[in-house]
């Protein structure tokens, strides 16, 4: 069964400084992949999705994320956060006919 | 598009009230996911649909909790009777396929509390 592990429930991080979000999955075949956020009172947005083609993928917002099928990872960066990314992020996968499955979620804090 | 809508944005209703939640998905997408969402249990999936029929209600927490989705758009979820341990935001879904390739849209959620 596909699954989703989120490693960092919280991470803090200073306006500025980068930003790796960590994403590890479980899926048999090549999997799609997703990256949302969610800021606070609001639903999920997408930021990013692989399926195929190149392994570094560019999102909305100045975020990319990089799958790495070697290590079953698909890591969200960011070279330079701002106040604004202050949300809470989830990592989805999913593929062929099965449903989204979701992290449980890595809630990042700016610091000024 | 006006992306996936849902109704109402905040709802709160005493225990053993009837409380439904609805949501409009997007013109053209033929699959809808209702989650829910607490601090405890994440993001779950209760239930979803494909082409207005319900393909796996698994996640729906018990006898209490039902859901409809009499055309391609709208769809509602009914907790009757209502209990405190409800309490929690209410996401619907949409997508074209099942998310594979495309994604879901997900709405702004209603957050229910149940006093």
């Amino acid at each position: 069964a596909q699954s989703v592990t989120q490693p960092d429930i919280h991470i803090t991080v200073s306006e500025g400084a980068s930003l790796e979000l960590r994403c590890n999955y479980s899926y048999g075949a090549t999997p799609y992949l997703f990256w949302y956020v969610q800021s606070p009172g609001q639903g999920l947005q997408l930021l990013l999705k692989y399926f195929s083609g190149d392994t570094l993928v560019q999102g909305i917002k100045g975020f990319e994320a990089e799958f790495k099928r070697s290590q079953s990872s698909f890591n969200l960066r960011k070279p330079s956060v701002h106040w604004s990314d202050a949300a809470e992020y989830f990592c989805a996968v999913g593929g062929g006919a099965q449903k989204l499955v979701f992290g449980q979620g890595t809630r990042l804090t700016i610091n000024p | 598009d006006a992306g996936v809508i849902q109704s109402p944005r905040h709802e709160v209703t005493e225990m053993g009230q009837e409380v439904t939640l609805r949501c409009k998905p997007i013109s053209g997408h033929d699959y809808l996911f209702w989650y829910r969402q607490t601090m405890m249990r994440g993001l779950e999936l209760l239930i979803y649909f494909n082409n207005n029929v319900p393909i796996d209600d698994s996640g729906m927490p018990e006898d209490r909790f039902s859901a409809k989705m009499p055309n391609a758009s709208f769809s509602t979820l009914k907790i009757q009777p209502s209990e405190p341990r409800d309490s929690a935001v209410y996401f619907c879904a949409s997508s074209k396929g099942q998310g594979r390739g495309y994604g879901y849209t997900f709405g702004s959620g209603t957050r229910l509390t149940v006093v």
